[in-house]
């Protein structure tokens, strides 16, 4: 078990220009979520993915970014037209459903810091 | 909307002493709710996860409690170590709407804690 994977680690970019983040989960975790944090808060829901359906949106999530999971295992979000407001800490996290009704702890990633100058 | 509160939001503590963080949380329907640290610029570790049929939780020097009714959890740490020192926060997931399997978490704002040797 080698836990959540995030990469970049950090990306700094200028206003306007487009990234992508990807998350690695935990083999066999079916459930995959992302949240972002920024300075002096708590990270924040952006989407969620059971398999490779996303089944919810944050209403935080505008037209610029977009999230998929292609085949059910990492994930990639995706941030366009990058603007100064999007710099903060971006989370992945994952978690099995082995039995109904039950849900696992989410297991979080190191995060990808982004700066948008 | 679910609110989670975190108090207090700053604590220093000498080495050696026992001391309680406090979380409350306004929808007292949750599933579970879940401890995590995380130090500067890293992303966060589970401590302890609580389901709502629980009343705490143990591992090592960590104790968390839940009153659900109330909306209250407290996360207490016996005989504090400078390696304590991390803001730790608390979450809380709610059922998911009929059907479906998105154990969002809502985040406190956490409590940084410093622990002086």
């Amino acid at each position: 078990d080698t836990g959540v994977s995030q990469n970049p680690r950090h990306k700094i970019t200028k206003r306007g220009q487009n990234v992508t983040f990807r998350c690695d989960p935990i083999s066999e975790h079916n459930r995959l979520y992302w949240y972002r944090q920024t300075l002096g808060q708590g990270p924040e829901f952006l989407t969620y993915f059971q398999n490779e359906a996303q089944l919810e949106k944050s209403r935080l999530l505008s037209d610029r970014f977009s999230a998929e999971r292609p085949k059910g295992s990492f994930s990639t979000l995706e941030i366009q037209r990058t603007e100064q407001g999007d710099s903060a800490m971006y989370l992945c996290a994952s978690s099995k459903s082995p039995l109904a009704r039950i849900t696992d702890t989410q297991y979080f990633g190191p995060g990808t810091r982004l700066t948008v100058l | 909307k679910q609110e989670v509160t975190q108090i207090p939001a700053a604590l220093s503590v000498p080495e050696g002493e026992n001391l309680v963080l406090n979380c409350s949380f306004t929808d007292s329907a949750i599933y579970n709710l879940q401890w995590f640290r995380q130090d500067p610029g890293k992303g966060l570790t589970s401590l302890l996860l609580i389901q709502s049929s629980q009343r705490e939780q143990t591992s090592g020097r960590l104790n968390a409690s839940l009153d659900k009714s109330s909306g209250r959890s407290t996360l207490y740490i016996a005989a504090s170590q400078p390696g304590d020192s991390a803001t730790y926060l608390c979450a809380v997931s709610l059922r998911p709407n009929s059907g479906g399997s998105n154990y969002k978490l809502t985040f406190g704002k956490g409590t940084l804690l410093t622990v002086n040797p």
